[in-house]
């Protein structure tokens, strides 16, 4: 079974950086992989932040930004602030015509 | 404005059937590929099965082969996922959601899920 891996969690200081990455345990993640980052809070259902690895969703602010670094995905967010404390997951798609979720990443700003 | 209403959770013994349906509007749903994702209790977001725009076409996470179905019908704009052989593995808010139209991949509509609990 294909495993994708998202830190379980990460803080960040207000006004901070932080880049959440996203692991493919079998190989690299690339951009046939299209890489999608979804934001989710509480009870909440998720909302699309970056698509096809570095395409923002619509209203999404631009202080989010994805790329590939190195072998893996990666949501850096620039100037975090208070209400960008949320559950962070990433989708992949894999050629078994499969979509996969990582993990998720629980990111606190204090 | 694009809606997904999910509708049909409940509570089920293990063992038992149940069917999620997911009502569509705001957009041409006859055109697009559409998605059930699920979440247990406190967990991550699992993906659980696609159904191309016509219903010709299904694929299924390994973990629910042969017993969850999905189905559409674009004439009432609904999407279906009967659910067989429960277990309490299955429990958690199950949410549908619309794959985007330029087949890049991601989903770009969530509704805002159904929950599903399996216990006796």
């Amino acid at each position: 079974q294909t495993v994708v891996t998202q830190e379980s969690s990460f803080s960040v200081s207000p006004g901070g950086t932080v880049t959440l990455t996203c692991a493919l345990g079998s190989g690299s993640v690339t951009t046939k992989s299209y890489p999608t980052w979804y934001q989710q809070t509480p009870g909440q259902a998720p909302r699309t932040l970056i698509y096809n690895t570095n395409s923002r969703s619509s209203g999404v602010p631009d202080r989010f930004s994805g790329a590939i670094i190195g072998n893996k995905a990666a949501l850096i967010i620039t100037g975090a602030q208070a209400d960008d404390e949320s559950d962070y997951y990433c989708m992949l798609y894999l050629n078994s015509a499969i979509w996969v979720f990582g993990g998720g990443t629980k990111l606190t700003v204090l | 404005e694009v809606q997904l209403v999910e509708s049909g959770g409940g509570l089920v013994q293990p063992g038992g059937s149940l069917r999620l349906s997911c009502g569509a509007s705001g957009f041409t749903f006859a055109s697009y590929w559409m998605h059930w994702v699920r979440q247990a209790p406190g967990k991550g977001l699992v993906w659980v099965s696609r159904i191309n725009n016509e219903g010709r076409s299904t694929k299924y996470a390994d973990f629910v082969k042969g017993r969850f179905t999905l189905s559409r019908d674009n004439a009432k704009s609904t999407l279906s996922l009967q659910m067989n052989s429960l277990t309490a593995e299955d429990t958690g808010v199950y949410f549908c959601a619309r794959q985007s139209w330029d087949y890049l991949n991601y989903f770009d509509s969530w509704g805002q899920g159904a929950l599903v609990t399996v216990s006796s």
